[in-house]
């Protein structure tokens, strides 16, 4: 069945270096990818989007990696900051509705000064 | 613009007791959504609407209900609330094809059921 996973619950990093978070998908019809950023006492902010057709989509300091063949995906922060800690959400969309989006556990950031 | 805004940010509720959980957007979003998150979880959509006068169930709908009289309005209402729906309710809206496109946030309502 569908599910979305996270290799690591909590990751923490010093400021400036780089971090990777990742998650884990057992559908292999998913065919659409999110990232999210959750700040303590808000909401979900969307970072990071990429479609299965692609592999690799950059954006600001972020970048997210999609691996098909082991239904991998994984979001790298560049020269982390303290404004990163958070807790990062992935989630998919397996395709089967256009309204239904399955979130992971998320991974909580935490980032050392 | 307000985007997503959620009312009210806290409340305690006995159980049996109902209310209803406010949601606003400014967007002009025809995409509104409803989701719940538990300690420790994921997000789990209860509830969904493609535009005002259309809603439909989300994985978790039981004990809830939805109304979309307007584009801008998505109110959720517990009936008879149970300690079982302590949870952090966030409401949410896209511009289209929502599982396809970026979803806006409310800041959430944090609910205890005692």
């Amino acid at each position: 069945g569908e599910s979305v996973g996270l290799h690591l619950p909590t990751l923490s990093v010093q400021e400036g270096d780089n971090s990777i978070i990742n998650c884990a998908y057992s559908n292999s019809a998913s065919d659409y990818f999110i990232w999210y950023k959750q700040e303590s006492g808000k909401g979900p902010q969307f970072i990071i989007d990429i479609r299965s057709n692609m592999d690799k989509r950059q954006g600001q300091r972020v970048t997210v990696l999609l691996n098909k063949t082991v239904k991998h995906l994984s979001l790298q922060i560049a020269a982390t900051q303290p404004g990163d800690s958070a807790v990062y959400f992935c989630a998919e969309n397996s395709g089967g509705s256009n309204y239904k989006l399955t979130f992971g556990k998320g991974t909580l950031l935490t980032v050392n000064p | 613009n307000a985007g997503v805004t959620q009312t009210p940010k806290f409340r305690i509720l006995k159980i049996g007791q109902s209310m209803t959980l406010q949601c606003t957007q400014d967007m002009n979003h025809n995409y509104m959504y409803w989701y719940r998150q538990d300690p420790g979880m994921g997000l789990k959509l209860i509830y969904y609407s493609v535009g005002a006068g259309i809603t439909d169930k989300g994985e978790v709908p039981n004990g809830y209900n939805v109304s979309r009289s307007t584009t801008e309005d998505f109110p959720l209402r517990l009936e008879l609330a149970a300690p079982s729906q302590t949870s952090v309710y966030f409401c949410a809206s896209s511009r289209a094809q929502g599982a396809k496109e970026k979803l806006f946030f409310g800041s959430g309502t944090q609910l205890s059921v005692l």
